[in-house]
């Protein structure tokens, strides 16, 4: 169908506060990813997906940080006690397989921590 | 170690002139190279993907490929205002078994295109 969707595309939330990220792939793309991308830096992988298994898991930054995906389809990004430095943008995209298969990137979310 | 080089910039170029973005990577068994487009506030987007040595025109855009020289560029003719953003260079990783990884992204290249 359409491109990758996430939700909400704003999110104001104050410290220590949990927060949950949502991502809809690209129908019938197996493999979702996971990036976080502070204000004129780079794009930083947190972590990747292949079905419903996370083989990558390599860039979350803490234990406050955890993902999951269900039915192969929608994946929910959540960050606990949230803090100032997790302010960023949050973006997720999609591939038709994993490995090196074309990325396609959702609007992301904007998370601003108080 | 998982490397892609890219020049912050910003590279200024005048109106008309033709852009040139460069790239190299770290992993000499790279297969797939892709260059990513991505304006201020949004998110990125794919221009093109190039997989053999040599050049691939599309458009104002040509992607050029050296596997030997682990060298990937991107040259944008004819620059418009429109085309400033910032690019980034994307290499699959391969894998210790041999197989082909994931895409790291360079931190890209800031392109502003001068009327």
């Amino acid at each position: 169908g359409a491109g990758v969707s996430q939700s909400p595309s704003n999110k104001v939330t104050e410290k220590g506060k949990d927060v949950e990220l949502r991502c809809d792939p690209i129908s019938g793309h197996t493999a979702l990813y996971w990036y976080r991308q502070s204000l004129g830096q780079g794009l930083e992988f947190l972590i990747y997906f292949q079905g419903n298994s996370a083989p990558d898991k390599s860039g979350l930054p803490s234990d406050r940080f955890s993902a999951e995906r269900t039915g192969g389809s929608v994946s929910t990004l959540t960050i606990q006690r949230t803090q100032q430095e997790d302010s960023a943008v949050y973006l997720c995209a999609s591939s038709m397989t994993s490995g090196a298969d074309t990325q396609y990137f959702g609007p992301g979310t904007r998370l601003t921590v108080l | 170690q998982k490397e892609v080089e890219q020049n912050s910039g910003p590279l200024s170029v005048p109106e008309g002139a033709i852009a040139s973005l460069n790239c190299t990577y770290s992993d000499r068994g790279s297969q797939s190279f892709f260059w990513y487009r991505q304006y201020s506030g949004k998110s990125p987007e794919l221009i093109m993907s190039i997989y053999s040595n040599g050049d691939k025109e599309d458009g104002r855009f040509t992607a050029q490929l050296n596997k030997a020289s682990q060298y990937v560029s991107l040259l944008i003719r004819d620059s418009q205002p429109s085309d400033s953003a910032t690019y980034l260079c994307a290499v699959n990783w391969v894998n210790y078994g041999g197989s082909q990884g994931n895409l790291i992204f360079g931190k890209g290249t800031k392109l502003s295109v001068k009327p």
